[in-house]
């Protein structure tokens, strides 16, 4: 079945440590983002790709990076940079402007 | 700048009743996409509607229909007959063009109940 898989569903981070949240589609979709949500803050965007090897920030991309290697392929690294990292992480893909973006069932990522 | 904008945090509205949540955006661009999504307590997000901004026929899906205002920028979801699964939060979201590259933005959210 085509889709967008994240995982892992819960992850845990102590301060100080990378962590690398995966995103996965088998849509042969080109674009794909990276949101984080809040509660009150609906979705903000981190990252977002049209292509492979290439990728722009979104409103919130300072202390995160990401890579598009392939074009399945979208991760996200919350580096100790970010100050406030516990939160909900939405990815999503779509094949253009248009259409549907379809989502992950995200990740939810706690600092301890 | 918020581009896209939900004055709703919060709405209730009885079951069998309508509701309908605003939402207004900001864009120099003549065509344009615009999309409703729902988020049920399980958190997938879900397609509601879609609605071509040249398109003057405003999108309708089963219950669920909007209000296109293209010179006020508005952009809004009515639900009829509102059931108890309709319980969610709703974000309004378009395809925002920047520098060349295209962005998907959403609003904040309106946090919908639907009560017994």
């Amino acid at each position: 079945d085509g889709g967008i898989t994240q995982s892992p569903k819960y992850l845990f981070r102590k301060e100080g440590q990378n962590v690398t949240l995966s995103c996965e589609q088998n849509l042969n979709h080109d674009a794909m983002y990276w949101y984080r949500q809040d509660p009150g803050q609906g979705l903000r965007l981190i990252y977002y790709s049209q292509i492979v090897n290439d990728f722009q920030k979104g409103d919130i991309a300072e202390g995160y990076s990401v890579s598009r290697e392939k074009k399945e392929s979208f991760p996200l690294t919350v580096t100790s940079a970010q100050k406030n990292p516990t939160a909900f992480y939405l990815c999503a893909s779509s094949i253009g402007r248009a259409a549907e973006a379809f989502f992950g069932q995200g990740t939810r990522l706690t600092v301890v | 700048a918020q581009t896209v904008t939900q004055s709703q945090p919060e709405m209730s509205v009885q079951e069998a009743e309508t509701v309908t949540l605003s939402c207004t955006y900001d864009t120099s661009e003549n065509n344009y996409y615009l999309f409703w999504y729902k988020q049920p307590p399980s958190r997938q997000m879900i397609l509601v509607i879609r609605q071509e901004a040249y398109k003057q026929q405003n999108a309708t899906e089963n219950r669920f229909s909007v209000n296109f205002q293209k010179a006020a920028k508005s952009f809004s979801l009515k639900i009829s007959d509102s059931q108890l699964g309709d319980t969610a939060m709703y974000f309004c979201a378009f395809v925002l063009t920047q520098g060349g590259s295209e962005k998907l933005v959403f609003g904040k959210g309106t946090k919908l109940t639907v009560n017994p």
